[in-house]
């Protein structure tokens, strides 16, 4: 099946500074990959929409400046947040569309992101 | 816009016992509908989908979901729950066009009893 590996699962990074999450497809092209922020008992907020070679397109709400997204490859999409605090401490998840196919995305098993 | 209510937020059952989680969604066109799950810590992990065709769907792990167009309505069953079925639930309603982005309900949150 397909499978999205995100790493790492958990970090944790000093106020202000910058740290990147990952997401690879493993066995399979994604040309879309979505990310999501997860708070505690709440449910999954869109962030942004990954399109490969193309700038990411951010949710309302979302500081493009805070969370850099990059996608460059067809398995690979980042996730950087900038200048971290401890207001962005949450859980990261990325999901990822195969190419070609529209109906369903795979998750990845999510990062754990705390700023101290 | 696409929305999903999950109305319970806990459910509570007894191990062995029956389970029915509630979904409801809004969507002008067909919908395609999805029930995730998601163990602590850990990503989502697709139980079954709904696209087109029989309005029962069959999942992994022994969960069934029907299709209620006239109620809006996608809800989870399960005859007889396992504690390891303990996890978070959630619903998706993606758009049937091209885009699919799915829309995420706030989650359920089995808790099961010995």
């Amino acid at each position: 099946g397909a499978v999205v590996s995100q790493h790492p699962s958990r970090v944790i990074c000093k106020s202000g500074t910058s740290v990147k999450i990952e997401c690879r497809s493993l066995d399979f092209q994604a040309t879309t990959m979505f990310w999501y922020r997860q708070f505690p008992k709440k449910s999954l907020m869109l962030m942004a929409t990954s399109n490969e070679g193309s700038k990411a397109t951010y949710e309302q709400g979302v500081e493009k400046d805070k969370f850099l997204i990059n996608h460059a490859s067809l398995t690979l999409s980042t996730l950087t947040v900038t200048s971290a605090h401890p207001e962005d401490s949450s859980f990261y998840i990325c999901s990822a569309r195969e190419t070609g196919r529209y109906t369903e995305a795979f998750f990845g098993q999510g990062t754990r992101l705390t700023v101290v | 816009a696409q929305s999903v209510t999950q109305p319970d937020i806990h459910i509570t059952v007894s191990e062995g016992a029956s389970l029915e989680l509630r979904c409801n969604y809004s969507y002008g066109a067909t919908p395609y509908l999805f029930w995730y799950v998601q163990s602590p810590g850990q990503g989502l992990q697709l139980l079954l989908k709904y696209f087109s065709g029989d309005t029962l769907v069959q999942g992994i792990k022994g969960f069934e979901a029907e299709f209620k167009r006239s109620q809006s309505s996608f809800n989870l069953r399960k005859p007889s729950v396992h504690w390891s079925d303990a996890a978070e639930y959630f619903c998706a309603v993606g758009s049937s066009g091209g885009s699919y982005i799915p829309t995420f309900g706030r989650g359920t949150s089995l808790i099961v009893h010995p």
